[in-house]
């Protein structure tokens, strides 16, 4: 049982490169969520998705979309990459019952 | 919505000494209460979490929370630290009757336990 993986770990683009980050859970949870974690300021919530199908903005949306592709995966994509989103994301899933869990997180760096 | 406030960023400590990590929120509805904590280089897991019943709750490494509904507070404490704590605490908040189940968290407290 891995629990909430992503991918990469790691990633360095250049402004205005594009990249999808992915992320799958083995819970059968129906909600997943994209966080992003920059210095003193905690996690924010870039997007949402409640069960499959279905994708809500978050607090930080601009510059980025998502696609639930099924129960498991939910992917975060930049389509132009800027050096505001250097940052820290972190998926992460939840049964409903409120207590999510999160995965390792992928540090991305745009120069 | 809802806010978080954890009103120290860093919170320096010698081992076997007691500490607080203060936490405050806002909201207009009811919410449920959770601390994370955040090793080196790794993600969030969830330390204790406060949903209904005794104000008090405990995790199993030592850390205890209180929910204070009139003070809008769920501080953490614990009476004597490890090296082992050293790392990042986030406070955060849940609405209890949203379909929106996302979490709203603070801007984290790192706690440094000095030998």
């Amino acid at each position: 049982n891995a629990g909430v993986t992503q991918t990469p770990k790691f990633q360095v683009l250049k402004t205005g490169q594009s990249m999808t980050l992915q992320c799958a859970q083995d819970m059968n949870h129906n909600s997943m969520y994209w966080y992003r974690q920059d210095p003193g300021m905690g996690l924010r919530l870039i997007y949402y998705s409640a069960s499959e199908g279905t994708t809500d903005k978050g607090e930080v949306p601009n510059g980025y979309n998502v696609s639930r592709l099924n129960k498991r995966e939910f992917s975060l994509r930049l389509e132009s990459a800027a050096p505001s989103q250097t940052s820290v994301y972190f998926c992460a899933s939840s049964s409903g019952h409120v207590e999510q869990y999160f995965g390792p997180g992928t540090r991305l760096t745009v120069t | 919505a809802q806010s978080v406030t954890q009103l120290d960023s860093q919170v320096p400590v010698f081992e076997e000494a007691p500490v607080e990590l203060r936490c405050n929120y806002s909201s207009s509805v009811s919410v449920y209460l959770f601390w994370y904590v955040q090793y080196p280089n790794q993600g969030l897991q969830l330390l204790l979490k406060y949903l209904s019943g005794s104000t008090l709750v405990e995790s199993i490494n030592g850390f205890e929370a209180e929910f204070n509904k009139s003070q809008t507070s769920f501080h953490l404490r614990k009476p004597s630290v490890h090296i082992s704590d050293t790392a990042e605490y986030f406070c955060a908040v849940i609405p209890r009757d949203t379909g929106r189940r996302a979490l709203t968290f603070g801007s984290g407290t790192r706690l440094q336990v000095q030998p």
